[in-house]
């Protein structure tokens, strides 16, 4: 049970160029999650997807967009890479939208962009 | 915004030695969940309590909620150097699972 699975692990961009972080479980997990962490700000939510075929902003999306590909697969894009998204990201999924479940987390991409 | 706020940032402690971690939030919540992340790794859930809930216990691990004063503590009893890690208060305070996350609290158990 390989639980929360982000790929790549590492990336190292150029100002203006875009990727695709990729994320999937394999939990049957309805909810699913991105989060960036920086450095003393602890983690802020991306964008987040309740349920397959639905996706919301959260408290900074600026930047991103997100694909929730299947009921497994939630992938998140940067168009045009700026050195203020250098962060460690965070996908993480949930059984249910509805509250008191606990989040179960990737193990992360750290990007670089210079 | 950042919804819950650690206290203090950083703790070294003697293993054996107990290790509280304090979490204050600004509006009122749904739940509150604890998380640790180990150096390099995702987080991993502790604990859980819910806005009715005062006191909760999982193992070594303690969780006090106080809704009045909005704060919440962590006691980690007799820790141990596999102890060493982050730890994260998140909110819920919509019930739908968008957890607001503090800054974290860093904690060194020396052997």
């Amino acid at each position: 049970n390989a639980g929360v699975t982000q790929t790549p692990k590492f990336q190292v961009l150029k100002t203006g160029q875009s990727m695709t972080l990729q994320c999937a479980q394999d939990m049957n997990h309805n909810s699913m999650y991105w989060y960036r962490q920086d450095p003393g700000m602890g983690l802020r939510l991306i964008y987040y997807s309740a349920s397959e075929g639905t996706t919301d902003k959260g408290e900074v999306p600026n930047g991103y967009n997100v694909s929730r590909l299947n009921k497994r697969e939630f992938s998140l894009r940067l168009e045009s890479a700026a050195p203020s998204q250098t962060s460690v990201y965070f996908c993480a999924s949930v059984k249910t939208g509805t509250g008191g479940s606990p989040l179960h987390f990737g193990n992360g991409t750290r990007l670089t962009v210079t | 915004s950042q919804q819950g706020e650690e206290d203090p940032q950083a703790l070294s402690i003697q293993e054996g030695e107990n290790a509280t971690m304090n979490c204050s939030y600004k509006t009122s919540i749904n739940n509150l969940q604890w998380y640790r992340q180990n150096s390099g790794r995702g987080l991993v859930h502790l604990i859980l309590i819910r806005s009715n809930e005062r006191e909760k216990h999982s193992g070594r691990l303690r969780v006090t909620l106080d809704t009045s004063k909005k704060s919440s503590s962590l006691l980690i009893t007799a820790s141990r150097a596999a102890d060493t890690a982050s730890y994260f208060c998140a909110t819920d305070v919509g019930g739908n699972n968008r957890l607001a996350f503090g800054k974290g609290n860093q904690v060194v158990v020396i052997p």
